[in-house]
């Protein structure tokens, strides 16, 4: 089975500072993992994904991410927050694809609030 | 590419009425689909696997008969809700595996469905 725990459902950052987002996970394989954006009423954008490659992720929007086996982590961060960062944000995991295809299990969830 | 499209994207109806929801890819071809359910300040939870040709695979706890799901083209997946009440009242996302694409999966706009 899998989990992830997302630390902290709210983050308030203030516009510029360091935005980190910490996500926790469990798996029995090697896991896919991913973070993904969901703006209100929205469908989920992939913001990026480690697939066994490099450890340090980039993705879009200036965000990336560490895959740290020994921690089992694979916290966000944004070096400068943006008021359009303000969204909720997941964290996912899944199995290397194979027979159950990319069935994601999420966390929680953490809604980030940018302050001016 | 692999753009997913859900169509309606908001719905309301009566209790007791049926509602259908598609889910399909536009520019690829799709053997899997999944469909989540996001309550309100809640994460996602997978509701059932869907696979072409096939029956799907329902999550525990998620009704199979309540929750109609036909993946009947490699494009296409709709989730009927059967007899819905107020508290089916949620917002539910597919997403879809492209085969091409393996590594992820892309997730449609979402749909909020109200019941009144």
């Amino acid at each position: 089975a899998q989990s992830v725990t997302q630390l902290g459902s709210h983050v308030s950052v203030s516009e510029g500072a360091l935005v980190l987002l910490r996500c926790n996970y469990s798996s029995s394989v090697p896991p896919y993992l991913f973070w993904y954006v969901q703006y209100p009423n929205q469908g989920l954008q992939l913001l990026l994904k480690y697939t066994s490659a490099a450890t340090l992720v980039k993705g879009i929007n200036g965000f990336e991410a560490e895959f740290k086996k020994s921690e089992t982590s694979f916290h966000l961060t944004k070096p400068s927050a943006h008021m359009s960062d303000a969204a909720e944000y997941f964290c996912a995991v899944s199995r290397p694809r194979g027979a159950a295809g990319n069935k994601l299990t999420f966390g929680g969830g953490t809604r980030v609030l940018v302050k001016p | 590419g692999a753009v997913v499209s859900q169509h309606p994207s908001w719905v309301i109806c009566k209790s007791g009425t049926s509602v259908k929801i598609e889910c399909r890819s536009l520019d690829f071809q799709a053997t899997t689909m999944f469909w989540y359910r996001q309550f309100p300040k809640q994460s996602l939870m997978l509701m059932a696997t869907s696979n072409e040709g096939s029956k799907a695979t329902y999550e525990q706890g998620v009704e199979k008969d309540k929750f109609l799901i036909n993946h009947a083209s490699l494009t296409l997946s709709t989730l009927t809700v059967t007899s819905a009440h107020p508290e089916d009242s949620s917002f539910y996302i597919c997403s879809a595996d492209a085969v091409a694409l393996n590594t992820e999966a892309f997730f449609g706009q979402g749909t909020r469905l109200t019941v009144v």
